[in-house]
C-alpha cells in the first residue's frame, strides 16, 4: 500500500512564526503535491514538484515556499504565518509521467493565532 | 473559471436509497483524465476512479458507478443502495497536460449524509 505521512496532525502556531510542515512518502513517487483545502473551496494546489530540487507554483503559492532534498520528501514552509493560513493542509504523491491518481496524507490542521 | 464543478454542495439520503453526485468539468485538452475521492470523516482523501477522455464506458464497482459523457462534460457518480459507511466528501477532479507535467483540478465537493 502506498502510505503517505505527514509529520503532524494537529498544529498551533503564533502570527509571524515560521512554520515546516513535513510529508514523507515510501513508494518512490516522482511527483509531490501540497494543498490546502478550506469549507467551500474544495482543494487548492500550493506547490507541486515533479523531481528532486524541483518545484512549481500551484493556484496560491503566495506566502508559502516549498523544499524537496529527497526524492520521498516534501516541506511545505510558511515563512511568516498569519491568520488567514489557518486551514486543512493536505500532502499527496502520485508516480509516472502521465496522469496518474494521487494518494493522499491524513492531513496537517493548522490553527494560527 | 472553475474547470470541475460540483454544483451539490450537500446531499442527504436515506439508507438504501440511491444517489447521483454530479461532476461537470471544462478542458480544450483532448487528452485528460478524470478522477473520483472520498473524504470520509477521518480526513484522508481515497481514490475511487481514475477515466481517461478516450474511454467513455461506464464502470461499475459493486454498488458504485460512474457515468462519463464528453458531449455534456460530465462524469457523475452513483451509489445504489446506500449506506451509513458512505457518509463523506466526495471530489471530483480533473488533471490537464502543462508544460511542467500535469496539473491536477478539483472540484469544491458534495458532502453525502447517509441516514440511516
Amino acid at each position: 500500500d502506498v502510505k503517505v505521512t505527514q509529520s503532524s496532525r494537529y498544529l498551533v502556531k503564533r502570527t509571524g512564526e515560521k512554520v515546516f510542515l513535513e510529508c514523507v512518502q515510501d513508494m518512490d513517487h516522482e511527483n509531490m503535491f501540497w494543498y490546502r483545502q478550506d469549507p467551500g473551496l474544495g482543494l487548492r494546489l500550493i506547490y507541486f514538484s515533479y523531481d528532486v530540487k524541483m518545484k512549481e507554483k500551484g493556484d496560491i503559492p503566495e506566502g508559502y515556499s516549498v523544499s524537496r532534498e529527497k526524492k520521498e520528501r516534501f516541506s511545505l514552509i510558511l515563512e511568516s504565518a498569519s491568520t488567514n493560513q489557518t486551514s486543512m493542509y493536505l500532502c499527496a504523491s502520485s508516480t509516472g509521467t502521465g496522469s496518474y491518481e494521487q494518494y493522499f496524507g491524513p492531513g496537517t490542521r493548522l490553527t494560527v493565532t | 473559471a472553475q474547470k470541475v464543478t460540483q454544483a451539490q454542495t450537500e446531499i442527504s439520503v436515506v439508507e438504501k436509497e440511491d444517489v447521483t453526485l454530479d461532476c461537470v468539468y471544462e478542458t480544450r485538452d483532448t487528452t485528460y483524465y478524470l478522477f473520483w475521492y472520498k473524504q470520509p470523516p477521518s480526513g484522508e482523501l481515497v481514490f475511487l476512479i481514475r477515466r481517461n477522455s478516450f474511454d467513455e464506458q461506464n464502470e461499475i464497482s459493486g454498488r458504485y458507478s460512474w457515468n462519463f459523457q464528453k458531449s455534456t462534460s460530465s462524469f457523475n457518480f452513483t451509489i445504489t443502495a446506500s449506506q451509513v459507511v458512505d457518509s463523506a466528501v466526495y471530489f471530483c477532479a480533473l488533471s490537464e497536460s502543462t508544460n511542467t507535467g500535469n496539473q491536477f483540478y478539483f472540484g469544491t465537493g458534495t458532502s453525502l449524509t447517509v441516514i440511516p
